[in-house]
């Protein structure tokens, strides 16, 4: 089954200890992204990666980092937690640049204490 | 970059009514227009999109139509049904623009009265 995978799904941790919420694809594909969703606010890009080892910032990058070691991995790394990081993440991926669709994990709720 | 605007914020219509929702975009190179939906809980999931080549698209009681010229696009929903009741988002993308991510709109919470 083509899906989008991401762990965990709910996490509770305490401000500065560093954590990672992993991200995997199944479908090939080369583009993959973090957002981040906040009531009123909709759905805020973090960063995306266009290929292996291509990364680049979203339009909320600040305290997050990712890395692209292989195609099908997409991690998010939040090295100091901070409470403004409480949110609901989704990764996403999709075939390539242009008009394709992007398929959504099944989110991560984070918060952070 | 890019920046959509999306109304309303909250739609309520009665079940069997059609709901309307409405996005402007600011960039005109932006040529890819989707409609996401999320049941409370859940993940977006994609219902209907459009390309800047076509100004109307159908899907069943789902249809989006794009006015490139005034740069704003619209989810049509006919004969709504309580399954319907979730969040929209609308969305767009540059193609070409070295940025894969989808600009998305805020959100309309649409709820289906019995």
């Amino acid at each position: 089954e083509a899906q989008v995978t991401q762990n965990p799904r709910y996490l509770i941790t305490v401000t500065g200890k560093k954590l990672t919420v992993t991200c995997s694809q199944n479908m090939n594909h080369e583009y993959m992204s973090w957002y981040r969703q906040d009531p009123g606010l909709g759905l805020r890009q973090i960063y995306y990666s266009m290929n292996v080892e291509v990364t680049d910032k979203g339009d909320v990058p600040e305290g997050y980092k990712v890395s692209r070691k292989e195609k099908r991995n997409f991690p998010l790394i939040l090295e100091s937690p901070s409470p403004n990081q409480t949110s609901l993440y989704f990764c996403a991926s999709s075939l390539g640049q242009g008009n394709t669709e992007a398929f959504f994990g099944q989110g991560t709720r984070l918060t952070v204490v | 970059g890019e920046n959509v605007e999306q109304h309303p914020s909250t739609l309520s219509v009665q079940e069997g009514d059609s709901a309307v929702i409405k996005c402007t975009y600011s960039d005109s190179a932006s040529n890819y227009f989707p409609w996401y939906k999320q049941e409370l809980g859940k993940r977006p999931q994609l219902i209907i999109d459009i390309r800047s080549n076509v100004g109307e698209k159908k899907d069943q009681r789902i249809a989006v139509t794009l006015n490139k010229t005034a740069k704003h696009f619209s989810l049509h929903i006919t004969e709504t049904q309580p399954e319907d009741s979730a969040v929209y988002f609308c969305a767009a993308r540059i193609w070409g623009g070295g940025a894969d991510g989808l600009t998305f709109g805020k959100g309309t919470h649409l709820i289906i009265q019995p």
